[in-house]
C-alpha cells in the first residue's frame, strides 16, 4: 500500500526537550511539507522540501528544524526554542509538477 | 498573497438535506482549488479539486464544487446529507513554488454537523 505514514500518533514533551516527528512516504513523491493544526487556525506551513538535501521555511519556522536527507523521509523537529508546541503536526506530499498534496494522518504534541 | 474565507465555523444540517460549505478565495493568478476532508484526530483526505477546464467539480462522497471566477468563489454542495458526512471540511488554493511543488493556503474549516 502506498502512502505516508506519521509516528507517533501521540508525542509528549517536557519543558526545554527537543522533540522529532517522524514522516515517511513510500509514494515516490519529491516533496514534502510539514503544517501545524491548531484549533480554528486551519493548517499553516512550518517547512517544505522539494528535493533531497534542500528545504525551505513555511510561515512559521520560528522553534522547529527538518532534514531531508533521503526522499522517503522529512523528520521535524520541534526545538526548546517554540514556546507553545502543543497542536496536531500534518506532514504531506505531492509530486514535482503535482498540484495535489497527500496527507499523513498527523502528530499530536502535548506538553508535560 | 493568496488568501481563503470560510463563511461560517460551524454548519448544522438535518440529514437528508443539503449541505452547502461556502469558500471564497483570494488569488493573483488563476487559482487551483481544493477542498478536503478531516475526521476526528485523522488527516486530511481530498474531496474534490479544480485546475482547469469544467467549472463543475465532481468529488468522492456525493460532493461537488463549482469554480466561479466573477464570485471568487468555490462552495461545496452535496444534496443530501448523512451522518457519515460530519466532519471538519478545508477550502485551500494553491501557489505553484517556484523549484517544484505548491503551497497550499488554507481556510479555517467549517465543522459540520448531521442531525437526525
Amino acid at each position: 500500500d502506498g502512502g505516508i505514514t506519521q509516528s507517533p500518533k501521540y508525542l509528549f514533551r517536557k519543558e526545554g526537550q527537543n522533540v522529532t516527528l517522524s514522516c515517511e512516504q513510500n509514494l515516490n513523491h519529491d516533496a514534502m511539507y510539514w503544517y501545524r493544526q491548531d484549533p480554528g487556525q486551519g493548517l499553516r506551513l512550518i517547512y517544505y522540501s522539494q528535493i533531497v538535501n534542500d528545504f525551505q521555511k513555511g510561515d512559521i519556522a520560528e522553534g522547529y528544524s527538518v532534514s531531508r536527507e533521503k526522499k522517503e523521509s522529512f523528520p521535524l523537529t520541534v526545538t526548546s526554542a517554540q514556546k507553545n508546541p502543543t497542536a496536531f503536526y500534518l506532514c504531506a506530499s505531492s509530486t514535482y509538477r503535482g498540484e495535489t498534496q497527500y496527507f499523513g494522518p498527523g502528530t499530536r504534541l502535548l506538553v508535560l | 498573497a493568496q488568501s481563503v474565507t470560510q463563511l461560517g465555523s460551524h454548519v448544522s444540517v438535518s440529514e437528508g438535506a443539503l449541505v452547502l460549505l461556502r469558500c471564497n478565495y483570494s488569488s493573483s493568478v488563476p487559482p487551483y482549488l481544493f477542498w478536503y476532508v478531516q475526521y476526528p484526530n485523522q488527516g486530511l483526505q481530498l474531496l474534490l479539486k479544480y485546475t482547469t477546464g469544467a467549472t463543475l467539480v465532481k468529488g468522492i462522497n456525493g460532493f461537488e464544487a463549482e469554480f466561479k471566477k466573477s464570485e471568487t468563489s468555490f462552495h461545496l454542495t452535496k444534496p443530501s446529507a448523512h451522518m457519515s458526512d460530519a466532519a471538519e471540511y478545508f477550502c485551500a488554493v494553491s501557489d505553484r513554488l517556484t523549484g517544484g511543488g505548491n503551497k497550499l493556503t488554507f481556510g479555517t474549516g467549517t465543522q459540520l454537523k448531521v442531525e437526525l
